[in-house]
């Protein structure tokens, strides 16, 4: 079964503009991942955020974390063309002394025109 | 370091065939997945090893999935017969514990599998 569910399902943006996708999750987590998946690819990872952070940020993404809302957003400030994929949350489930085998949602469809 | 290594990366088969998946991990990942993903969703875990034993299998279809990983490295999946429904990308993946307890995963690109 699905843990995450991205929103929107596909996103269309033009170059030089920001993006944003969701996930909202329904159960605890240890932590969420983003990952991107070129067509015809693996997933890449991106960025990982743990329970108790609220926001990280890495080069052009900034990820946050509400885990009383059970929701993650990732923002791409400034996209190009080569951002057009499919972006992926994953969540590991809270388990007692580890984290255990994440889970992914269904993804968003960026497309960015040039 | 050399990636997740998979093969083959196309396979076509008719329906109630068996075919097989071979994956490479990175040296030194003691975790190893392999997820389904079918066009236009996420993957979805079929199986998870740590080191040579199985972690979690509840989502395999054990009637006709199969997979192993012997000596705790290379890993194979099988599917014997195969049904149209199994048209997918089978992704494996492997990962090793980071400091924080997090799993971060290394993906193979795929092997794209198409029954007729």
């Amino acid at each position: 079964s699905q843990q995450g569910e991205e929103d929107p399902q596909a996103l269309s943006i033009q170059e030089g503009e920001n993006a944003t996708m969701n996930c909202s999750y329904k159960t605890s987590i240890n932590n969420l991942q983003w990952y991107r998946q070129n067509s015809g690819r693996g997933l890449v990872h991106l960025i990982l955020i743990r329970s108790n952070e609220r926001e990280k940020h890495s080069g052009r993404l900034r990820v946050t974390l509400d885990t009383s809302k059970k929701s993650s957003s990732l923002l791409i400030t400034a996209s190009r063309a080569a951002d057009t994929a499919s972006y992926f949350c994953a969540t590991a489930p809270q388990v007692r002394g580890s984290a255990r085998q994440l889970t992914f949602g269904s993804g968003t469809q960026l497309t960015v025109l040039p | 370091e050399a990636g997740v290594a998979q093969s083959p990366r196309y396979k076509i088969i008719e329906k109630r065939q068996s075919v097989a998946f071979w994956c490479n991990p990175i040296s030194g990942h003691a975790t190893l997945y392999w997820y389904q993903q079918i066009l236009g969703q996420g993957p979805k875990l079929l199986i998870q090893f740590q080191n040579n034993g199985v972690v979690d299998d509840s989502q395999l279809p054990k009637d006709r999935f199969s997979a192993e990983r012997l000596k705790g490295v290379d890993s194979t999946l099988k599917i014997q017969p195969a049904k149209l429904e199994d048209s997918a990308v089978y992704l494996c993946a492997s990962s090793t514990r980071q400091v924080s307890g997090a799993n971060v995963l290394t993906f193979g690109a795929g092997s794209r599998l198409t029954v007729l």
